[in-house]
């Protein structure tokens, strides 16, 4: 069974703090790890993304941290602002197939 | 068009209806997948399309659940004989062929009474 477990289910933060989700797989055969946010109303948009060949990719304040022989991934989102409020779901995908599996999303709050 | 589009955004039926919702991907996609997002449940994998391929229905959760892509574009959700445990937002979303990150619509979110 592909599962991604997720954690936690919600998050209140400071602003100006750092925002950690976290995220744990249990098939090795994944090769792509997307992150996506997705506000009320809206469908789920893709934010970063790592492949396993590396330890850590940032864009801007969204950092993804990745330990392959943890089989673990991580969000982090620096100087926290209530426009991140979200949820963000992180998935997994399976090489050579193209459907994403889905952690259970976290709440994100950030508050001023 | 711009963004992938799905009709309609809200839909409201009675238990035992049969329903049909709408995604128009974005165009040129060749793949073309179904969830369903249930409150606290995160996004549940319903089936995808990949061109003229069969598609994977690995995730319709009933055979009350089907679903077509005519012409590899347009594709509709039918949900025959629906129960509340039907309620949810249903996303569609597309991508190119061999490309990761896909796009989502906004959704259409279903209720059951």
């Amino acid at each position: 069974q592909q599962q991604v477990k997720q954690s936690p289910q919600s998050l209140i933060v400071q602003k100006g703090g750092i925002s950690i989700i976290n995220c744990a797989y249990e098939n090795t055969a994944f090769d792509y790890f997307p992150w996506y946010q997705q506000f009320p109303g809206k469908g789920p948009a893709l934010l970063i993304a790592i492949r396993p060949d590396v330890s850590e990719k940032k864009e801007g304040r969204f950092t993804i941290s990745f330990n392959k022989s943890a089989k673990q991934f991580s969000l982090h989102i620096m100087d926290s602002q209530p426009g991140d409020s979200a949820t963000y779901f992180c998935a997994a995908r399976g090489r050579g197939a193209d459907g994403l599996t889905f952690g259970k999303g976290t709440h994100l709050i950030i508050q001023p | 068009g711009a963004g992938v589009s799905q009709s309609p955004s809200n839909k409201v039926t009675e238990k035992g209806k049969d329903v049909e919702l709408r995604c128009d991907p974005i165009s040129g996609h060749t793949a073309l997948y179904w969830y369903r997002q249930s409150l606290g449940q995160g996004l549940e994998f319903l089936i995808y399309f990949q061109g003229n391929s069969a598609p994977d229905k690995s995730g319709l959760p009933s055979d009350r659940f089907s679903a077509e892509r005519t012409g590899g574009s347009v594709s509709t959700l039918t949900i025959q004989r629906t129960q509340q445990e039907d309620s949810a937002v249903y996303l569609c979303a597309s991508s190119f062929t061999g490309i990761y990150g896909y796009t989502f619509g906004s959704g259409t979110r279903l209720t059951v009474v």
